[in-house]
């Protein structure tokens, strides 16, 4: 089955700091790639995505991810990270052929000291 | 307002009682999915539906049952509801692109005591 890994459950940072999020999925095929965020008592939101072409994608609020088809990993990271990105976030992989189903990676909480 | 809309958005009940969660669009989307939000677990598809006379059984569905009223109207319910189905439930749209895009609701947090 297909199945999606996030390396770190919680990862804490000093702001300024620079972030990098592990995500790997375990389907040699074509994909669509995600990454959701939650805000603290929010719902998931869109971050970035990937479906074809540059395999480097920017986000919203300087998030970028690269994809590496070779390593089966779509990595999320931010040059300089902010207290506002305090959050958990969702690395989510969509199999081609699958329906359109995600399937999500268990999520990492990131928190960012002032 | 939001395009995909939850109620209740809390609910405390206690074991044994039917519980439903609704959800509503306004996306125009055909599929909907209610997914179960848990610590250290993430999300995991409960039910899926992609038409008004579709419905999908997800990764996790014993327990769980679902309605699609209309295009636009979801409802997940819990027949007799247990402690272990206390969790954040989240409805989401897609459209029929198989891109795998989701639109999520603001989440509805259900306790059973």
């Amino acid at each position: 089955a297909q199945s999606v890994s996030q390396h770190n459950h919680h990862v804490i940072l000093s702001e300024a700091a620079s972030l990098e999020l592990g995500c790997n999925y375990s389907y040699g095929g074509t994909v669509n790639l995600f990454w959701y965020v939650q805000y603290p008592g929010q719902h998931l939101q869109l971050l970035l995505k990937y479906f074809s072409g540059d395999p480097l994608v920017k986000g919203i609020k300087g998030f970028e991810a690269e994809f590496i088809k070779s390593k089966f990993s779509f990595n999320l990271r931010k040059p300089s990270v902010q207290w506002s990105d305090t959050a958990e976030y969702f690395c989510a992989v969509n199999v081609w052929g699958s329906q359109g189903n995600l399937i999500f990676g268990k999520g990492t909480k990131l928190s960012v000291k002032p | 307002d939001a395009d995909v809309t939850q109620t209740p958005r809390n609910r405390i009940t206690k074991t044994g009682k039917r519980i439903m969660l609704e959800c509503s669009q306004t996306k125009g989307h055909d599929r909907m999915y209610w997914y179960r939000q848990d610590p250290g677990l993430g999300l995991r598809l409960i039910y899926y539906s992609f038409d008004v006379k579709d419905i999908n059984k997800g990764e996790i569905s014993d327990g769980y049952s679902v309605s699609r009223q209309a295009q636009a109207k979801f409802s997940l319910s819990l027949e007799s509801a247990i402690p272990n189905q206390t969790a954040l439930y989240f409805c989401a749209t897609s459209d029929s692109t198989n891109t795998g895009e989701l639109f999520f609701g603001e989440g509805s947090r259900l306790t059973v005591l």
